[in-house]
């Protein structure tokens, strides 16, 4: 079946720094992925959909400057959370899909702990 | 940023009842719903979906229900096993322009006692 691979799956970082999230389709081609952050005990919120070669579309509230996403490829997308702030700290999960009438796969998840 | 105060709904069960967990979703125009369960710590996996021309689905012991007149959704989970502890989402997928965006319920813990 379908897999996405999301790395890392922990990451710590000082306050002020970037992190890099990458979310990659491991045996198909995800034309569109998305990505959600997830508070503890609470559900996931999307954050932003890519489809591949085009800019990212941002729900409201979310930073484009500060969650910067690029889909350059069908199997790579990557999530940098610029300038980290501890408020920032929180469970990202990205999901692809093969596109319209195709589910939906997720990863694993990263646990980003700004300090 | 992070609610204050907000608590998930819960259901607690024993091993080998049946368990039954309730959605509201809030777009008339969704045309395809999804169950989710995630572990602590994992991202969510499918569970059964549906689309909107159904009104009910089964697979290997879950029902899932759809009553698109109260836009309720639920999930069955027959004989109920420890394993199946987790929290469930709902998650509905916009039509028209939004089409292709998941949109989440709030999610139910459900707690299996042995």
């Amino acid at each position: 079946g379908a897999v996405v691979s999301q790395h890392p799956s922990r990451v710590i970082c000082k306050s002020g720094t970037s992190v890099k999230i990458e979310c990659r389709s491991l045996d198909f081609q995800a034309t569109t992925m998305f990505w959600y952050r997830q508070f503890p005990k609470q559900s996931l919120m999307l954050m932003a959909t890519s489809n591949e070669g085009s800019k990212a579309t941002y729900e409201q509230g979310v930073e484009k400057d500060k969650f910067l996403i690029n889909h350059a490829s069908l199997t790579l997308s990557t999530l940098t959370v610029t300038s980290a702030h501890p408020e920032d700290s929180s469970f990202y999960i990205c999901s692809a899909s093969q596109g319209a009438g195709y589910g939906y796969t997720f990863g694993s998840g990263t646990r980003l702990t700004v300090v | 940023g992070e609610s204050v105060g907000l608590h998930l709904p819960t259901l607690s069960v024993q091993e080998g009842d049946n368990s039954i967990i309730n959605c509201a979703y809030s777009n008339s125009a969704s045309d395809y719903f999804i169950w989710y369960k995630q572990e602590s710590g994992k991202g969510p996996q499918f569970i059964i979906d549906i689309r909107s021309n159904m009104d009910k689905r089964q697979g290997q012991r879950v029902t899932v229900l759809l009553n698109k007149t109260v836009k309720h959704l639920s999930l069955q989970i027959a004989a109920t096993q420890p394993g199946d502890s987790a929290v469930y989402f709902c998650a509905e997928r916009a039509g028209g322009t939004s089409y292709g965006k998941l949109t989440f319920g709030q999610g139910t813990i459900l707690t299996v006692h042995p």
